[in-house]
């Protein structure tokens, strides 16, 4: 079965610094997706950062990094630079199989981790 | 449109009253999910529309819960004698193909059940 999870209910950083939040997987499939995304308190699910299992580098989107190591099986998100607009809740997710047999995949979520910024 | 809406964005109901949410997809986009969110957890998986066709139901916890999606744009989720422990936020994000494409969320509608 395929899962995701978050050890870090809730982490704070201080303003303009760098934090990791951490996401480890499992599957057995040999090709997967993983996925971060933020959801401030209005709710709105806002996609990241994506990282493909064969993807050879790191995917980075501006100030959001994704530490993969698959050895591990770890997508960790590292935040520079930390703003107080970052103070949401954060989820990890992974392409997951539907009972169709087709090619379309849904998201399997983890618990999140609630990223406080302090100022 | 330019975004998924989800409509309304707050539900009371009480319970054993039928309640139905609404989600208008990206125009065009062929995959629509529906998930639900209890507070404190993350998303869940409830139903998977590609157009009109709903092709996986796995997720929805009871038969109360029924979806459709007829005309393959406009999703209606429909929970009929609703139950406190259906509160929850209800996400629906649609896909533009099937495969390996990206996810758009809506906002949510978030349920009451008093």
């Amino acid at each position: 079965a395929q899962k995701i999870t978050q050890t870090q209910p809730g982490m704070f950083v201080q303003e303009k610094e760098a934090v990791t939040l951490d996401c480890t997987y499992d599957t057995s499939d040999p090709s997967y997706g993983l996925f971060w995304y933020k959801q401030p308190s209005s709710g709105e699910m806002i996609f990241l950062i994506y990282q493909g299992s064969y993807d050879q580098q790191n995917a980075t989107e501006g100030r959001y990094s994704l530490n993969f190591q698959k050895a591990r099986k770890s997508a960790n998100l590292v935040i520079s630079a930390s703003q107080l607009g970052d103070s949401a809740m954060y989820f990890c997710a992974m392409r997951g199989r539907l009972n169709y047999g087709g090619s379309q995949g849904n998201l399997i979520f983890g618990k999140g981790t609630k990223l406080s910024v302090k100022p | 449109g330019a975004g998924v809406s989800q409509s309304p964005r707050y539900k009371v109901a009480k319970r054993g009253q039928d309640v139905a949410l609404r989600c208008d997809p990206i125009s065009g986009h062929v995959s629509l999910f529906w998930y639900q969110q209890a507070l404190g957890q993350g998303p869940e998986f409830l139903t998977y529309f590609q157009n009109e066709a709903q092709l996986d139901k796995s997720g929805l916890p009871s038969d109360r819960f029924f979806a459709e999606r007829p005309e393959g744009s406009v999703s209606t989720l429909k929970i009929q004698r609703t139950q406190q422990e259906d509160s929850a936020v209800y996400l629906c994000a649609s896909s533009i193909g099937t495969g390996n494409y990206g996810y758009t969320f809506g906002s949510g509608t978030r349920l009451t059940v008093v």
